[in-house]
């Protein structure tokens, strides 16, 4: 069962186009965060939100929370190529009923983004 | 301060070899884990320590056995390796904070394995 829908799966654009990429579920999250992973490193924190409805702002991205705290969005401006890698979102299930520990976290399958010079 | 250290960062296998995975953290965290990534299937959880003396399986445990050695160290082995175990493994850790900032996890850089 896949707890956390992510799309696109690949995203391919040219330098300053915008984008956004989806983390859906049906449970619910006590927070959500997102994570970059550059080819051959692990995957390294960006941000977490934690309230239904936030909004939070790293230069030109852009996090959203859902008013349910069920799904999650991120926008990126005017995609530079140094926006190019995996995208993850992971969410902190509000209710521990997923074979773990509270405080585990379930991963999307991730946004692969690629921008073109 | 290098955060969350992998060993070894490559391993080629051949089919029913086995192999122990590293990892440590300098960061005092308290939770740590085993994740293996594969194309199109993100990342999956195989082990977990919530602390120090206990460990628990995640969604993928079948294969793998895990020890927690002290605070910092959590290591993944491999008793017979199989081809499905050609994979990219991370560890991570955490300081697992109550509500409402959850579980922030520090990955290491993975240790790639191919077995044949």
């Amino acid at each position: 069962t896949q707890l956390l829908e992510q799309s696109p799966q690949f995203l391919s654009i040219q330098e300053g186009e915008n984008l956004t990429v989806y983390c859906n579920s049906s449970s619910v999250f006590s927070s959500l965060q997102w994570y970059r992973q550059e080819p051959g490193e692990g995957p390294v924190l960006l941000v977490t939100v934690v309230t239904g409805g936030e909004v939070k702002k790293l230069k030109r991205l852009t996090f959203q929370f859902g008013d349910a705290r069920k799904d999650s969005s991120l926008h990126i401006t005017a995609a530079q190529p140094g926006d190019t890698g995996l995208y993850l979102c992971a969410g902190c299930l509000a209710f521990m009923n997923y074979g773990g520990s509270q405080g585990n976290l379930i991963f999307g399958k991730g946004t692969k983004l690629s921008v073109k010079p | 301060n290098a955060g969350v250290t992998q060993t070894p960062k490559f391993q080629v296998l051949k089919t029913g070899q086995s192999m122990t995975l590293q990892c440590a953290q300098d960061m005092n965290h308290n939770s740590m884990y085993w994740y293996r990534q594969d194309p199109g299937m993100g990342l999956r959880l195989i082990y977990y320590s919530a602390s120090e003396g206990t460990t628990d399986k995640g969604e993928v445990p079948n294969g793998y056995n895990v020890s927690r050695l002290n605070k910092r160290e959590f290591s993944l082995r491999l008793e017979s390796a199989a081809p499905s175990q050609t994979s990219v493994y991370f560890c991570a850790s955490s300081e697992w904070v109550w509500r409402p900032m959850g579980n922030i996890q520090y990955f290491g850089a993975g240790t790639r394995l191919s077995v044949l």
